[in-house]
């Protein structure tokens, strides 16, 4: 079992609302990541999460806040968004997140519309 | 900083034809992926290579990775609809196992 899954499929919010983005995988990976991907783009690093410790921020604004709960859960969660925040935003998993090459697998996406 | 150009960038071609997609850096990866996007979706992984000069074939597809482990190519072989989708290659930092560094995207549209 490679799945990994995200909810909600879509969330439309305002700029003063707060929401948060779940991702949840079984595969016992322990590394778990945040993508942003705008249309016609590649992903982008948003988090990177190893071992549930925050390993990596790609100087993400901080109306982003991830947290890993357990090895199995990220949330992403959201306050006083941007319309340019507007994207998919994607969750992946990796068996370590270290060494020498590591796989990651990707989750559907949260389609996010910020108006 | 890393960078990854694919090629082409669009490709539209009809059922039963052969393409190949380039994926080009000049800079040295510990692994690569490629990952196959339905729009709306998250990318599918289609295989990872590893060591310099790797063959991996999966049906039709066949994949490769170059000998200094800074490119690599997608080959389609008879070409079906379902091939249709944005293809990501994505190289992993040698220092950092964790950052991908992604392709700009090779969009393919298989028509009958």
């Amino acid at each position: 079992d490679t799945e990994v899954t995200q909810t909600p499929k879509h969330l439309v919010m305002g700029m003063t609302n707060k929401k948060s983005l779940k991702c949840e995988q079984h595969m016992g990976h322990r590394a778990m990541y945040w993508y942003k991907q705008k249309a016609k783009k590649p992903p982008e690093l948003m988090f990177v999460y190893s071992y549930e410790k925050l390993s990596i921020n790609e100087s993400v604004p901080s109306r982003f806040s991830p947290e890993c709960p357990n090895s199995s859960l990220l949330n992403l969660h959201l306050h006083a968004l941007q319309p340019e925040d507007s994207a998919l935003y994607l969750c992946a998993s990796s068996p370590q997140g270290q060494g020498y090459w590591d796989t990651q697998y990707f989750g559907p996406g949260t389609r996010l519309t910020v108006l | 900083t890393q960078l990854l150009e694919q090629s082409p960038q669009f490709l539209s071609i009809q059922e039963g034809e052969n393409l190949t997609v380039y994926c080009n850096s000049s800079s040295v990866f510990s692994s690569l992926q490629w990952y196959r996007q339905e729009p709306g979706e998250g990318p599918v992984l289609l295989v990872t290579v590893v060591t310099g000069g790797e063959v991996k074939k999966l049906k039709r597809l066949t994949f490769q990775f170059g000998d200094a482990r800074k490119d690599s190519s997608l080959h389609i072989t008879a070409a079906q609809t379902g091939d249709t989708g944005l293809y990501l290659c994505a190289g992993a930092d040698t220092g950092t196992a964790s950052k991908l560094t992604f392709g700009t995207g090779t969009r393919l549209q298989v028509t009958l």
